[in-house]
């Protein structure tokens, strides 16, 4: 199984300030996802990551909102923009060595914001 | 796959005593099911992936099963202990979403000593 580092694994951030997350994978993976659960609420897909194009977003989350970064396969970023309180969420990131396999997740983020 | 349901919510279970509980998904374009226990303060953490119909994965104490003509997988616990306290996930994948899991709601799991 892959080991993932996530970063910050919590914060608690003003309203209308952006927050960068990082994932670090220890070895090379095609797939890599960003997940996020609010409260009371199930583990939602944000996006797919595409390493060297436009990260792939899922219905309800946008590109202004949720700008991805993947330079490369073992590194991604996602920054929370312009944040309000209803962004307070566990963000996780995960990746997949390819079909019928299991995803591997990061510690998590868990983001509270004021 | 957009509808996934996972029953009960939440349970609470004597220690020593066996559970199980339920993951509904449409059986349309079913390419796999993930099971994952999520414990708090902790990420996720697969405990299988089944594809066939009438699939029986076992680890340990916990096993699974899987009827994708119906549309529902059952999760096992024998002989829950305190470490067995997390949220259980499902996530079906869809032939269509490639990779893409949509996840139920979980069921918490409370182990009671």
């Amino acid at each position: 199984s892959a080991v993932i580092s996530q970063k910050p694994s919590r914060d608690i951030c003003q309203r209308g300030t952006s927050l960068t997350i990082q994932c670090q994978v220890d070895s090379q993976v095609t797939m890599m996802f960003w997940y996020r659960q609010q409260p009371g609420q199930s583990l939602t897909l944000i996006a797919t990551a595409n390493q060297g194009s436009e990260a792939t977003y899922e219905s309800g989350f946008v590109i202004d909102k949720f700008p991805i970064s993947r330079p490369n396969l073992t590194f991604s970023t996602l920054t929370v923009s312009n944040m309000s309180p209803e962004d307070s969420s566990i963000y996780l990131c995960s990746v997949e060595r390819g079909p019928g396999q299991p995803q591997h997740f990061g510690d998590g983020t868990r983001l509270s914001i004021l | 796959i957009l509808n996934v349901e996972q029953s009960p919510q939440s349970l609470h279970v004597q220690e020593g005593d066996s559970t199980n509980f339920t993951c509904s998904f449409p059986s349309s374009n079913f390419y796999a099911l993930h099971w994952y226990r999520w414990e708090t303060a902790k990420s996720p953490e697969a405990l299988f992936v089944m594809t066939l119909n009438g699939d029986e994965k076992k680890k340990g104490r916990i096993s699974a099963t899987l009827n994708t003509k119906e549309g529902y997988s059952y999760l096992y616990i024998k002989g829950s202990q305190p470490e067995d306290s997390a949220t259980y996930l499902c996530a079906p994948q869809g032939v269509q979403g490639a990779q893409k899991l949509v996840f139920g709601q979980g069921t918490r799991l409370t182990i009671n000593p």
